[in-house]
């Protein structure tokens, strides 16, 4: 039982441009939201987050969006740049100390110059 | 490097055998959490140790023991391998609870032959 899906395995996105990443979730328990990045070879690494009380949360060119209603939430990343190319997994708690963190299959993202 | 360190980096052993995985905390955090990455799957969460005691469980085999150490490090303990056992396995620390404040390591590769 998947309850934290990322449904594209992967997507490419032009240098400058907006990258979209998805994520939808299934337990109406979860209350906490976060973004972690991975590169080859390294551990995650954390990106951003947010709380189920909240709909967006803004760091620099790192912006999530939280839809409670339809269980979804969003990574938007503008510009990208090239060194944004990596895996992309979101992940969710039922509680905000996070003892269990379920995560999605993750999204490989490309940044084209 | 997020100070983290996992050894070996990788293994490689046969269907049956038991392996140990090792994980040294950043300085000074208290939480050490497994998970396991399959292939293609996102990071399912084992378990979690918090100054040595055992404080969350997620889908951990029987096969799979842990403990966290006076010194803090923790190991993973696998026994009675399978090929499906093939997989990354991360550990993160953290100095409490909270979700954002998980440093992962670098991983170590098991494959089972």
């Amino acid at each position: 039982d998947q309850q934290v899906k990322q449904n594209s395995p992967s997507l490419s996105v032009q240098e400058g441009r907006i990258s979209i990443l998805n994520c939808d979730y299934t337990n109406s328990m979860f209350d906490y939201f976060l973004w972690y990045k991975k590169y080859p070879a390294e551990g995650p690494t954390f990106l951003i987050s947010i709380s189920s009380i909240k709909d967006k949360n803004e760091d620099g060119r790192f912006t999530v969006f939280l839809n409670k209603s339809a269980k979804h939430l969003s990574l938007h990343i503008v510009p990208s740049q090239p060194g944004d190319s990596a895996v992309y997994f979101c992940a969710a708690s039922a509680d905000s100390r996070a003892q269990k963190l379920v995560f999605g299959q993750g999204t490989r993202l490309t940044i084209n110059p | 490097d997020s100070g983290v360190t996992q050894t070996p980096k990788h293994l490689i052993t046969a269907t049956g055998q038991r392996v140990t995985l090792r994980c040294s905390p950043r300085s000074g955090d208290l939480s050490v959490y497994w998970y396991q990455q399959s292939l293609d799957q996102g990071l399912q969460f084992l378990i979690h140790y918090y100054n040595g005691e055992e404080r969350a469980k997620g889908n951990i085999l029987e096969r799979f023991s842990a403990q966290q150490f006076p010194d803090l490090h923790s190991e993973l303990n696998l026994s009675s391998l399978e090929l499906g056992d093939s997989a990354l396995y991360f550990c993160a620390s953290s100095v409490n609870f909270l979700p954002n404040e998980q440093f992962f390591g670098p991983g170590t590769r098991l494959t089972v032959l």
